[in-house]
């Protein structure tokens, strides 16, 4: 079956503009997490959601990040006002609402702020 | 506060050669250990481990944990060059909101012809 799609894969925005990322979990999965990798550093946590909601939500660095699941499938990270520190590859996984289930990730979006 | 370390942080080695890779963690209510494999895009998932002293095998890998030490290793026997990855090495949180995880900053890995 598919994994855990993202789009776009790569995107390049001014600073100061507004972006949106996609990540459509593996069907089925409950749980979805966002990460933010940077060059040479392991994933760092966002926010995680269980169903709807976002269950956890201490990871995003500041109010500029927001991130909704309305429907608990598709989930969107919203990055307002963008900085050039905000340049990584946001991640998104997904999985089962077992404790313990590995998670399954997307390919990741690479952002630029120029 | 809850920190997983690797070593090395980087290993150069050539075809053939076997590796271990290092991992310690400490962690709030460790439930499980989980090691991936990250090559340009998602980190793969390997292994997860529980119990102690329990070797997981997948091929040339494996992978064991030592809940008293802390610690688990990553072991690759007759590497190859498409074995060249960051290896990822991931502790969940028990906690409320589920299964967060805390990564370590991994293990780049480079295997020459």
């Amino acid at each position: 079956g598919a994994g855990v799609s993202q789009t776009p894969s790569n995107k390049v925005t001014e600073k100061g503009k507004y972006v949106e990322l996609r990540c459509d979990p593996i069907s089925g999965h409950t749980a979805l997490y966002w990460y933010r990798q940077s060059l040479g550093q392991g994933p760092e946590f966002l926010i995680y959601f269980q169903g709807t909601g976002a269950a956890d939500d201490s990871g995003l660095p500041n109010d500029r990040f927001f991130a909704v699941r309305p429907e608990g499938s598709v989930s969107t990270l919203k990055i307002q006002r963008t900085e050039r520190g905000d340049s990584a590859v946001y991640l998104c996984a997904s999985s089962s609402r077992d404790r313990g289930s590995p998670l399954h990730f997307g390919n990741g979006t690479r952002l630029t702020v120029t | 506060e809850d920190k997983v370390v690797q070593s090395p942080l980087s290993l150069v080695v050539h075809e053939g050669d076997t590796v271990t890779l290092n991992c310690s963690y400490e962690v709030t209510n460790f439930r499980s250990l989980l090691w991936y494999k990250q090559e340009k895009k998602a980190p793969t998932f390997l292994f997860m481990l529980t119990s102690s002293g329990i070797e997981k095998k997948s091929g040339r890998l494996s992978s064991i944990l030592d809940k008293k030490e802390l610690f688990s290793i990553l072991n690759i026997t007759a590497t190859q060059t498409g074995d060249s990855a960051v290896y990822l090495c991931v502790a969940p949180m028990n906690n409320n909101a589920g299964n967060m995880l805390t990564f370590g900053g991994g293990t780049r890995l480079m295997v020459k012809p």
